[in-house]
């Protein structure tokens, strides 16, 4: 079955400083894969998405995610950190079959952004 | 272009009661899905329609939740009666036509927040 672990809860980075979170998937065919962020009070916002090619997407915000097939992962980076950055991100991969579409979700990392 | 819009964003309710959360997705997107997010759980998928009809139910919890989309535009989701495990945020997304890649994006809306007491 299709799954998203993103290991880590919580983190907490100073602002300036870079930004990686981890994203690990189980999917059995070439994934399509999502990062998501929910800003306090705002909806699931997409920040990038990878469907194919090029293995670095670049998304809204700076933000860029690199996909390793090798490593089943889909980490999101950032190289400097707005104190603005602080919210909750969310990894998906989309699963569909049979006209059926949905995203599995991970967990969330919440990023607090120290002054 | 106008979002995805939900109603109410917080709703607080005794065990028992009712409500009945309401979604209006991007206009011409034929797609429409529910989610849940349980207190710092991981977002599930509760169920995805295709205009009217149903495409996939499988994530909705119990016979006590009833969704529906009369007409294929805006989308309700009715919890009766509401238990206290039922407390989460609720998010609704649209999406165009899915493509046979699958290639899909989803467009969320803000959430509403059920507090079942």
């Amino acid at each position: 079955a299709q799954s998203v672990t993103q290991p880590d809860i919580h983190i907490t980075v100073s602002e300036g400083a870079s930004l990686e979170l981890r994203c690990n998937y189980s999917y059995g065919a070439t994934p399509y894969l999502f990062w998501y962020v929910q800003s306090p009070g705002q909806g699931l916002q997409l920040l990038l998405k990878y469907f194919s090619g090029d293995t670095l997407v670049q998304g809204i915000k700076g933000f860029e995610a690199e996909f390793k097939r090798s490593q089943s992962s889909f980490n999101l980076r950032k190289p400097s950190v707005h104190w603005s950055d602080a919210a909750e991100y969310f990894c998906a991969v989309a699963r569909w079959k049979d006209s059926s579409y949905k995203l599995i979700f991970g967990s969330g990392t919440r990023l607090l952004v120290r002054p | 272009e106008a979002g995805v819009t939900q109603f109410p964003s917080h709703s607080v309710i005794e065990k028992g009661q009712t409500v009945t959360l309401r979604c209006d997705p991007i206009s011409g997107h034929d797609n429409l899905y529910w989610y849940r997010r349980v207190m710092g759980k991981e977002i599930k998928f509760l169920l995805h329609f295709v205009k009217e009809s149903k495409q996939d139910e499988s994530g909705m919890p119990n016979n006590r939740f009833l969704a529906e989309r009369t007409g294929g535009t805006y989308s309700t989701l009715k919890v009766q009666p509401a238990e206290l495990e039922d407390s989460g945020v609720y998010f609704c997304a649209s999406s165009q036509a899915i493509p046979p890649s699958g290639a899909n994006v989803l467009t969320f809306g803000a959430g509403s927040r059920l507090t079942v007491l």
